[in-house]
């Protein structure tokens, strides 16, 4: 199986300051289509998990633009530029080549 | 709206069998994969499975971790989908959500159910 290993795995943060949240892949995850299904999920506590970002950084329906996504092959990053209040939570990378799915760990990010 | 919603957990004994379903609606619900993930207690998350839509035969693919003890079903004219879990082990105590896949991506998530394995 892929294995997606984040870092860092917690990140205290200022509110209105960026952070950035690293997804390194055990290979490729360039799809023989053409397409990296490499995503981003969302998870604030108490709450089940909100696609963030797919295809590395296609901003899912009603996502804000601070929150923007790149990378490539084996390398992604997720990147918030402004943190408010409400982004409090974890967020997992995950990818979706076959044969299976696979979750990063997940990196808490709390305020400072 | 879209909604997921699951239901049928609870408490179980080792060995035991219990059967969710996650009911949609806001949607056409048979146009779309369905996956099942689980989250145990302060842990990440993992998935468990899916299932894909008509046009692709009603394929399923499972994580190891539970294949042969799992089965994933549904019913279009219902717009539910099914985990059917068997032979169940402490460490599938979990909160289980179902998903919306969309070309890979998890789009919509119910709000989960709680599945505890003790005796």
């Amino acid at each position: 199986d892929i294995v997606l290993t984040q870092t860092p795995l917690s990140s205290p943060v200022t509110l209105g300051q960026p952070v950035s949240i690293s997804c390194r892949s055990s290979q490729s995850l360039v799809n023989s289509d053409g397409n990296t299904y490499l995503n981003w999920l969302q998870q604030r506590p108490g709450q089940p998990p909100r696609l963030l970002l797919y295809k590395i950084s296609n901003r899912f329906s009603g996502v804000p633009d601070r929150f923007s996504g790149s990378g490539a092959g084996t390398d992604f990053t997720l990147r918030i530029s402004r943190v408010e209040a409400e982004d409090v939570g974890v967020y997992y990378c995950m990818q979706a080549m076959l044969p299976l799915p696979t979750f990063g760990q997940g990196t808490t990010v709390e305020i400072k | 709206e879209v909604q997921l919603v699951e239901s049928g957990g609870g408490l179980v004994q080792p060995g035991g069998s219990l059967r969710l379903s996650c009911a949609a609606s806001g949607f056409a619900f048979s146009s779309f994969y369905t996956a099942w993930v689980r989250q145990a207690p302060g842990k990440g998350l993992e998935w468990v499975g899916r299932i894909s839509h008509r046009a692709d035969n009603f394929a399923t693919l499972y994580a190891a971790s539970v294949r042969g003890r799992f089965i994933i079903s549904r019913d279009d004219s219902k717009k539910s989908a099914y985990l059917e879990m068997n032979s169940l082990q402490h460490e599938d105590t979990a909160v289980y959500y179902c998903a919306r896949e969309n070309w890979s991506a998890f789009e919509y998530w119910g709000q989960g159910i709680l599945v505890t394995v003790s005796s």
